[in-house]
C-alpha cells in the first residue's frame, strides 16, 4: 500500500538556522500538504501543493511538490522558538475505487534552541 | 468560537465501556474528518462525511467504531466495549466544498483506558 517516509525524524537546531525536511514515497501522489503541530493542539494547514514541480512560499516557509510526484521537502529559513514543534507531510492519491485518500508521514520533530 | 471545537478534551475511561466523543465543525464546513493520534505517529485516518454523501468509513479499525454527523453539522464518534489500545489522541477536522484537504483541526480529545 501506500508510504511516507519523513525525515529526520527530529532535529534540534540553533535559533537563527535554516531547516529543510521531507518526505518520500515510491508512489505517487496528487497533492502535498504539510502541517505542523503545536503540544496539546491539532495539526495547523502550512502550505498546499498541487503540481509537480510546484514551489510555494508562506512566510519562512517553502515547500516543493517533487517533479516524479513522489516526494516534497519543506525548508525553514532563519528558524526562531515558535517554529518548534511536529511537522507532517501528507500526500493524497485515488485509490482503486477512485476516491481521494490522504496519508501522513510520521513527523519531523524541530527543536530550536534560542 | 470560530475554530472547531472537540469535546471532552481528555477522557478517561474503564475498560469495556463505551465512549462517545463530539466535534463542532466550523459553520458551514461541509466536510468532516475523524483522524487517531498515537503517542508519537502519525495521523491515521477513520472516516470522511462529506455533505449528504454516504460517509467514507475505510478507516474505521473495527465495527466497536461508529461515527454519525446529524444535520450535516455535529459528528459524534462512539467507540464501544473500548479496549486499551484504543487509547489515542482523536482529531476532528473540517473543510469547506469538496475534495479538498482536512483545513482546521480541532485540538482533539485525549481518551486513556484504564
Amino acid at each position: 500500500g501506500q508510504q511516507l517516509n519523513q525525515s529526520p525524524q527530529s532535529m534540534f537546531i540553533q535559533e537563527g538556522e535554516d531547516v529543510s525536511m521531507n518526505c518520500t514515497s515510491s508512489s505517487i501522489f496528487n497533492t502535498w500538504l504539510w502541517y505542523k503541530q503545536d503540544p496539546g493542539e491539532g495539526p495547523v494547514l502550512l502550505i498546499a501543493l498541487y503540481k509537480a514541480g510546484e514551489l510555494t512560499s508562506n512566510g519562512r516557509l517553502t515547500a516543493q511538490f517533487g517533479i516524479t510526484r513522489k516526494d516534497s521537502f519543506l525548508n525553514i529559513s532563519a528558524s526562531i522558538p515558535s517554529d518548534v514543534g511536529i511537522y507532517f507531510c501528507a500526500g493524497r492519491y485515488l485509490d482503486a475505487g477512485n476516491n481521494r485518500k490522504l496519508i501522513w508521514g510520521l513527523g519531523t520533530s524541530l527543536a530550536v534552541n534560542p | 468560537g470560530a475554530g472547531v471545537s472537540q469535546s471532552p478534551s481528555n477522557k478517561v475511561t474503564e475498560k469495556g465501556k463505551d465512549v462517545e466523543l463530539r466535534c463542532d465543525p466550523i459553520s458551514g464546513h461541509t466536510a468532516l474528518y475523524w483522524y487517531r493520534q498515537s503517542l508519537g505517529q502519525g495521523l491515521e485516518f477513520l472516516i470522511y462525511f462529506q455533505g449528504n454523501s454516504a460517509p467514507d468509513k475505510s478507516g474505521l479499525p473495527s465495527d466497536r467504531f461508529s461515527a454519525e454527523r446529524t444535520g450535516g453539522s455535529v459528528s459524534t464518534l462512539t467507540i464501544q466495549r473500548t479496549q486499551q489500545e484504543d487509547s489515542a489522541v482523536y482529531l476532528c477536522a473540517s473543510s469547506e466544498g469538496q475534495g479538498g484537504q482536512p483545513q482546521h483541526f480541532g485540538d482533539g480529545t485525549r481518551l486513556s483506558i484504564l
